[in-house]
């Protein structure tokens, strides 16, 4: 079947604590992203990849690290969490950047930071 | 920073109504507006999209407006149903960032049985 994979579902942790959120597809899509939702402000852009090794920031990339080294992962990091990082998180993937191209996403990654 | 401005953010409807979300976009060199519903639980799915050289699109009981003068695209609910109950999002490529889609703040839609 394909689709987005993400996890933890659920994550609480405390502030300062470095965390991993994994995400993989199946599709053999180039595009890969990563986004936040938080309720009135919709869906934001953390950081996005064209392809392997390719990496560039979204509109809210602060406290935020990706990395993309196969085609298949793009995992989010989060270095130093802190409480504003409490979100709902989502990676999506497509077969191409933005254009036209359906973006197939995870069922999301709900983290809390205290 | 460019925005999609989506209205309004909750909606509440009775089983039968016609829901009616609204979108307006700012500049944007790609045609191409889609729509993706949101349940709980899930991940936003792509639900329908059109290109502007339509001034609608129909799937089902699902319908795109959209109107390229006035920079504003909505989408229409027929003969909802309490299945329809989710978040949905509007999006816009974006106009300088390689056609990145530019998501909405979302509308939390009700349908009432």
């Amino acid at each position: 079947e394909a689709q987005v994979t993400q996890n933890p579902r659920y994550l609480i942790t405390v502030t300062g604590k470095k965390l991993t959120v994994t995400c993989s597809q199946n599709m053999n899509h180039e595009y890969m992203s990563w986004y936040r939702q938080d309720p009135g402000l919709g869906l934001r852009q953390i950081y996005y990849s064209m392809n392997v090794e390719v990496t560039d920031k979204g509109d809210v990339p602060e406290g935020y690290k990706v990395s993309r080294k196969e085609k298949r992962n793009f995992p989010l990091i989060l270095e130093s969490p802190s409480p504003n990082q409490t979100s709902l998180y989502f990676c999506a993937s497509s077969l191409l950047a933005g254009d036209r191209s359906p973006l197939h996403f995870g069922n999301g990654t709900r983290l809390t930071v205290t | 920073q460019q925005q999609v401005k989506q209205s309004p953010q909750s909606l509440i409807v009775q089983k039968g109504g016609i829901p009616i979300i609204n979108c307006a976009y700012e500049n944007t060199a790609f045609d191409y507006f889609p729509w993706y519903q949101q349940f709980p639980g899930k991940g936003p799915a792509l639900l329908i999209a059109i290109r502007p050289d339509v001034s609608e699109k129909k799937e089902g009981r699902f319908t795109i407006s959209f109107n390229k003068s006035a920079k504003q695209f909505s989408l229409h609910i027929m003969d909802s149903q309490p299945g329809d109950s989710a978040t949905y999002f509007c999006a816009a490529p974006s106009y300088n960032q390689g056609g990145k889609l530019i998501f909405g703040q979302g509308t939390e839609l009700s349908v009432k049985p």
